[in-house]
């Protein structure tokens, strides 16, 4: 069965640096998302992405975040300037139309890239 | 917005024993699903289901839109079972996010 794919599994950064985390959602997916999961609480979406460009983003999606599609296949998540509260596990996620729409359409996710800011 | 309250919040579990999770959301949604967090940090879909019943070997699910609930069953429960289980909705078709519940941590003895 075809899955998304996350890379690095663990990256552990100091304050202040760049982070890319980096995602191959399944390949004829169509919606990109990024969630976070500060460890111990309920996974809160970042920003969904389609036909290359943002269609939604939450609060904490602010100017520090950003995501692209470099080419076909690859969806990236840079944070800029890490701060220690960064620290999460981030995950990535595709889905082949939107999870709501008439489509019978779930989200399928990766497995996470466990982000340690220090 | 909208709130997903899942209960219960923890759950101890004999192997062979069954249990039923539950997902209370506060208003309408366009999508249901549920994750299984294994203990290794991976988020598995068990199921997609905005209403109706659906069965997938040891577990079942059943969403009943109108009342605003989701419950997940699961018989003769395995050590393996043993995560966190996660219901989260979208509310409407104008916005791509699902929202997560607080989530159920479910522990299976042998």
């Amino acid at each position: 069965e075809p899955e998304v794919t996350q890379t690095p599994s663990h990256q552990v950064t100091q304050m202040g640096q760049e982070v890319i985390l980096r995602c191959v959602p399944i390949s004829n997916h169509l919606y990109f998302y990024w969630y976070r999961q500060i460890l111990g609480q309920k996974v809160e979406f970042l920003v969904s992405f389609y036909n290359n460009e943002i269609s939604e983003k939450s609060e904490i999606f602010d100017d520090q975040f950003s995501v692209e599609r470099p080419d076909g296949s690859n969806f990236t998540l840079k944070i800029r300037s890490t701060k220690l509260e960064d620290s999460a596990m981030y995950f990535c996620a595709s889905s082949e139309a939107l999870p709501g729409g008439f489509d019978n359409s779930p989200l399928h996710f990766g497995n996470g890239t466990r982000l340690t800011v220090t | 917005g909208i709130q997903v309250e899942q209960s219960p919040p923890d759950l101890i579990l004999q192997e062979g024993a069954n249990s039923t999770l539950r997902c209370n959301f506060s208003d309408s949604v366009n999508n249901l699903q549920w994750f299984h967090q294994n203990p290794w940090g991976q988020l598995i879909n068990l199921f997609y289901i905005p209403s109706g019943t659906k069965q997938n070997g040891r577990l079942s699910a059943t969403t009943v839109a109108t009342e605003r609930y989701s419950l997940l069953y699961s018989s003769s429960s395995q050590t393996t079972d043993s995560g966190v289980y996660f219901c989260a909705v979208e509310k409407s078709y104008n916005t791509d996010k699902l929202i997560f519940g607080t989530g159920t941590r479910l522990q299976v003895f042998p």
